[in-house]
């Protein structure tokens, strides 16, 4: 079955770490890039971070750059968020998402998605 | 404040049309591909157009895509009362060299 499990989330205290994983099934993981999204309580969705299928390339939201990690481990069909100096606005459902086909960013567009995983940064 | 501008909500009865229009930049949707989502509460959102106006397999034809400049829109023909739900628009932004996503747009069925 074609499908993304992300893992990882939970309650965290402010200027804390997490990692989010998501764990990838029926499709060749290598093959396409990956993406995190997220979505605060009763807000829209903010797109956080992406990975090219190789690994090479990163991207990140303003809101998150210098504070997370997006990685990949391609042999266990894997994606990661690693998340520090967690803050309150970091409070959100997180979803990852892949690339639709192997094309540029100019099209950018998600076909699967996981169910997400809550992270919330409460003291 | 989202880098590309939807609006809060829109609304039609049953059987009548929507339009949800996305605004946005030179850097996003004037130079990139637009697509849409769908979200129902409690959801991962689900891919309803891309390419800026392409289906995927399984979409009905009542949702459709367009773009023009750095706007773009998603119509819904025949509103269901099971198209109630909220709508995204997303894009690259080649300034950024990241993903931007639309505020976001509640369709209620009247």
């Amino acid at each position: 079955e074609v499908q993304l499990l992300e893992s990882g989330g939970g309650l965290v205290q402010p200027g804390g770490s997490l990692r989010l994983s998501c764990a990838a099934s029926g499709f060749t993981f290598s093959s396409y890039a990956m993406t995190w999204v997220r979505q605060a309580p009763g807000k829209g969705l903010e797109w956080v971070a992406a990975i090219i299928g190789s690994g090479d390339s990163t991207y990140y939201a303003d809101s998150v750059k210098g504070r997370v990690t997006i990685s990949r481990d391609n042999s266990n069909n894997t994606l990661y968020l690693q998340m520090n100096s967690l803050r309150a606005e970091d409070t959100a459902v997180y979803f990852c998402a892949k690339k639709f086909d192997g094309s540029g960013w100019s099209k950018m567009y998600f076909d699967l998605w996981g169910r997400g995983t809550l992270v919330t940064v409460s003291s | 404040q989202s880098v590309l501008t939807q609006p809060p909500s829109v609304s039609a009865a049953p059987g009548q049309k929507v339009t949800i229009s996305c605004s946005g930049s030179n850097s996003n949707i004037g130079n990139n591909y637009v697509s849409w989502y769908q979200q129902f509460p409690g959801t991962a959102p689900k891919l309803l157009i891309y390419d800026n106006n392409k289906r995927p397999s399984g979409i009905p034809d009542r949702f459709s895509g367009s773009k023009s400049g750095t706007s773009a829109t998603l119509g819904i023909t025949g509103l269901q009362t099971g198209d109630e739900a909220d709508y995204y628009c997303a894009a690259w932004d080649t300034s950024l060299s990241a993903g931007v996503f639309g505020g976001g747009t509640k369709v209620t069925v009247l």
